[in-house]
């Protein structure tokens, strides 16, 4: 049972566009939806979170829009870098619980 | 140098062979994690632990024991490996005060012939 699908698996985008990765929840009762980002040969790390109270967060280049009534949220990568070039993981959870990670997308920015 | 640390980073063993990973941190979380790491299936939960003496099963725990008997290690023990539990293994820790995050260590890269 996958509580939380995330598409695409693979996706490459040019030089200086937008990435979209989008991710689906089951579970209402989810309250907090992290994204992490992971170079080869390294661990996630947190990129950018939000909880449910709020449509959208930016920081930086970075935006995680979400649509509680449609129980989707995504990842938009503005002007979009070689050094964005990974694997990035959507993830949800319950207040203190452990979270749930989606399936990752492997992004690659090429010139 | 303070963090979460793993070992061994590599290793290859043999079907039915016992084998232990290693995580240790010096932040003194409460709450430490492990969790296998494989294309198409993502980040899935093995077990954690929300204390010392205080553990729990994940998502996929058939097949892993874990202990936890000081704050700052949560060894992960395959105790009869099979081909299947190759995988990366990335232990994670995070604080009592729930702001979200997991901190990872680098991972075990784990190889069952």
């Amino acid at each position: 049972q996958q509580q939380v699908k995330q598409s695409p698996q693979s996706l490459i985008v040019q030089k200086g566009g937008i990435s979209i990765i989008n991710c689906a929840y089951e579970n209402t009762a989810f309250d907090y939806f992290p994204w992490y980002q992971q170079f080869p040969g390294k661990g996630p790390a947190l990129l950018i979170a939000i909880r449910p109270d709020v449509s959208e967060k930016k920081e930086g280049r970075f935006t995680i829009s979400f649509n509680k009534s449609a129980k989707q949220f995504s990842l938009h990568i503005m002007d979009s870098q070689p050094g964005d070039s990974a694997t990035y993981f959507c993830a949800a959870s319950l207040g203190n619980e452990k979270l749930t990670f989606g399936t990752g997308t492997r992004l690659t920015i090429i010139p | 140098d303070a963090g979460i640390t793993q070992s061994p980073r590599y290793k290859i063993t043999e079907t039915g062979r016992q084998v232990t990973l290693m995580c240790h941190q010096t932040w003194s979380h409460s709450y430490m994690f492990w969790y296998r790491q494989d294309l198409g299936h993502g980040l899935r939960l093995i077990y954690y632990s929300a204390a010392a003496d205080i553990t729990d099963k994940g998502e996929v725990p058939d097949g892993y024991v874990v202990s936890r008997s000081k704050t700052e290690n949560f060894p992960l023990t395959l105790e009869s490996a099979t081909r299947s539990q190759t995988s990366v293994y990335f232990c994670a820790s995070r604080g009592r005060t729930n702001t979200g995050e997991l901190f990872f260590g680098e991972g075990s890269r784990l190889t069952v012939l």
